[in-house]
């Protein structure tokens, strides 16, 4: 069984301020996917970030950054200098690789609000 | 680039009632899968289909049945709809039968029974 933990609810910063989501999974599968999608609040669900498990180098893409520990089972995500266009749900999600069964499994999402 | 696309985007019904939304994936995607999003919930996925064939089953009620046409596209069919099934309902769609292959989402149908 997979299971993705997102211990953070709801997050709320200041403009300009770094924030950290946390993202914890549990899964018996050796090789796995991880994922970040941003849910806006006009409700659509948009990719950011794959991650498979053999691979862990953080990744940087502007203000984003991704930390993948495999020895933590955890895979944050960080907000550089956040923006008022942030405020989103972010869910992490976890797939499994090899095999058939390719469904993600979501965290419960952290809803980050950014005040100007 | 095109995307998923889901029809209709949003969709009023009656209990007891019945439903179809539709699924467009992205042009050479050949893999399906819906997903289920009740209000401040996370999706839970309900099915899938690589090929027009039925590729995985999760927690979809026995009233909802879905295929994958020729074309690629989806229908998800819900019947004897009840209040509870109200949720917003996303498509994604992939490249492949491998977890390589990023799952992109369509803007979902947001489904409200009374």
């Amino acid at each position: 069984a997979q299971k993705v933990t997102q211990a953070q609810t709801e997050i709320s910063v200041v403009e300009k301020e770094d924030v950290t989501l946390d993202c914890v999974y549990e899964t018996r599968d050796t090789t796995y996917y991880l994922f970040w999608y941003k849910q806006p609040p006009s409700g659509e669900l948009v990719f950011l970030i794959r991650r498979n498990s053999f691979d862990e180098q953080n990744e940087i893409s502007g203000r984003y950054s991704w930390n993948f520990q495999k020895s933590t089972s955890s895979f944050n995500f960080t907000i550089t200098a956040s923006q008022v266009v942030d405020s989103a749900v972010y869910f992490c999600a976890l797939s499994p690789s090899g095999g058939s069964n390719y469904k993600l499994t979501f965290g419960k999402g952290t809803l980050l609000t950014v005040n100007p | 680039a095109a995307g998923v696309i889901q029809s209709p985007r949003h969709l009023i019904k009656e209990k007891r009632e019945t439903a179809t939304l539709k699924c467009y994936p992205i042009p050479r995607h050949d893999t399906v899968y819906w997903y289920q999003q009740g209000p401040g919930q996370d999706p839970q996925f309900l099915i899938s289909f690589y090929e027009k064939m039925q590729s995985d089953k999760g927690s979809i009620p026995d009233r909802f049945s879905a295929q994958q046409f020729s074309d690629y596209h989806s229908e998800l069919n819900m019947s004897s709809l009840e209040l509870g099934d109200s949720a917003l309902y996303f498509c994604a769609s992939s490249s492949g039968q491998t977890s390589t292959d990023t799952q992109y989402f369509g803007p979902g149908t947001r489904l409200t029974v009374l």
